[in-house]
């Protein structure tokens, strides 16, 4: 079982829509909790960062974080076709360790 | 913000030659980079945790005589593919932990296409 488990897609959604990003974990020692976005052909860049549960807002991005279920979840909201990319869940046990990753998300909005 | 540089951003190389990988932080020091390398349509997989001025700690699976990876100052690591054959070509991304800073935060650089003939 991988550590972390993320739904490739490809997700595609007209703009203005919510969109949901979700990704499940197996180590119930992870603490730090991110979401990257990735366009193609170059880094990624941190969106949201969330230590332990609960939710985080910032702008139209919302992360959430449920360690009972081991899972979280990006929404965002009034989708942008600049938001066109690929969204890489990521998570680590403490500060100075290692980075686990999804696989990352490709999402396609439609003007 | 902080900013993490690649160089070059794109090589192509005949098979069995080396090529040397740059990852620079531009505004802060990093004592701890990280190399990943990201295939088509999959995630990041980190091939080593480089510490500056010390050996790098590879992953499991990571021939460490084949990448080499030197942190000689605290804004600079480099990954060496040597002999490199056409499986190496991947895209290759570092990024750095800002060591003045209490949160876990990496930041990335923009990743280098290797391609091998």
């Amino acid at each position: 079982q991988k550590e972390v488990e993320q739904d490739p897609g490809p997700l595609s959604v007209p703009e203005g829509a919510i969109v949901s990003l979700n990704c499940t974990y197996s180590n119930s020692a992870f603490q730090y909790f991110m979401w990257y976005r990735q366009y193609s052909r170059k880094g990624p860049e941190l969106l949201m960062y969330t230590y332990s549960s609960g939710n985080k807002e910032d702008g139209r991005f919302t992360a959430q974080v449920d360690k009972s279920s081991k899972y979280i979840s990006l929404f965002i909201r009034d989708s942008q076709p600049s938001d066109s990319a690929t969204y890489l869940c990521a998570m680590c046990v403490g500060a100075g360790n290692q980075f686990y990753f999804g696989t990352g998300t490709s999402l396609t909005v439609i003007p | 913000g902080a900013v993490v540089s690649q160089h070059p951003s794109w090589v192509i190389c005949k098979s069995g030659t080396s090529v040397k990988i740059e990852c620079r932080s531009l505004d802060f020091q990093a004592t701890t980079m990280f190399w990943y390398r990201q295939f088509p349509k999959q995630s990041l997989m980190l091939m080593a945790t480089s510490n500056e001025g010390s050996k790098a700690t590879y992953e499991q699976g990571v021939e460490k005589d084949k990448f080499l990876i030197n942190h000689a100052s605290l804004t600079l690591s480099t990954l060496t593919v040597t002999s490199a054959h056409p499986e190496d070509s991947s895209f290759y991304i570092c990024s750095a932990r800002d060591t003045f800073q209490t949160y876990n935060e990496q930041f990335f650089g923009p990743g280098t296409r290797l391609t091998v003939l």
